[in-house]
């Protein structure tokens, strides 16, 4: 089964701090791997995308890397600020089916 | 560009009764994406569209849920009859092909009495 997991469940840091932020999907043949936040009642915005072929994606403070061969990603966030708070969400596209799979999210809480 | 709109955004119904939701993606996406969202849970893909054709749809209820896609722009989404297990948010997406960034609307909270 095509499984996408994240950890930590939800994470606190003070402002300024840089945070690592973990994705694990089941299937290495993915297509892709997408970064994406979501604000309370409010619907997902993208934030970066990875192709299969591509080591990493970089946006202002966000860094998003991939590594298909450990089935792992990381979402960098550097410099931290209240903003930042939301839930951050990773999605793969896997090859077999074309199915994309979303993992649980990790509530993020920056504090001043 | 205007993003992807979806309505309504709150709907409260009793159980057995027919629900239905509307999307209007980016102009000029092709595929378009149906999740159902519980709470504290990622989306969960109901239905994907490439243009007008469903071309996933394993994860579609098909006893009570359907979906259309009309000349491959606007689609809605209908549950009936619906069950308290259907309360959750249904967000709707957009992409320009299937490898590119989706683009999501701010979603329908459904609650079922």
């Amino acid at each position: 089964k095509q499984e996408v997991t994240q950890i930590p469940a939800a994470l606190s840091v003070p402002e300024g701090e840089n945070l690592v932020l973990n994705c694990s999907f089941t299937d290495s043949a993915i297509y892709n791997l997408q970064w994406f936040r979501q604000d309370p009642g409010k619907g997902l915005t993208s934030l970066l995308l990875i192709q299969s072929s591509q080591r990493e994606q970089t946006s202002g403070r966000l860094n998003a890397s991939l590594d298909k061969s450990s089935g792992r990603s990381t979402l960098y966030i550097a410099a931290s600020q209240p903003g930042d708070s939301a839930t951050y969400l990773c999605g793969s596209l896997f090859n077999y089916g074309q199915n994309f799979v979303f993992g649980p999210g990790t509530r993020l809480s920056v504090l001043p | 560009e205007a993003g992807v709109v979806q309505s309504p955004r709150y709907k409260i119904i009793e159980k057995k009764q027919p629900v239905a939701f509307w999307c209007n993606p980016i102009s000029g996406h092709n595929t378009l994406y149906w999740y159902r969202q519980n709470l504290g849970q990622g989306p969960e893909l109901l239905i994907r569209y490439e243009n007008e054709e469903a071309v996933d749809d394993s994860q579609l209820p098909k006893d009570r849920f359907s979906a259309e896609r009309l000349k491959g722009v606007d689609s809605t989404l209908k549950i009936q009859p619906a069950e308290l297990g259907d309360s959750a948010v249904y967000l709707c997406a957009s992409s320009l092909t299937l490898s590119q960034p989706q683009h999501f609307g701010d979603g329908t909270r459904l609650s079922i009495l």
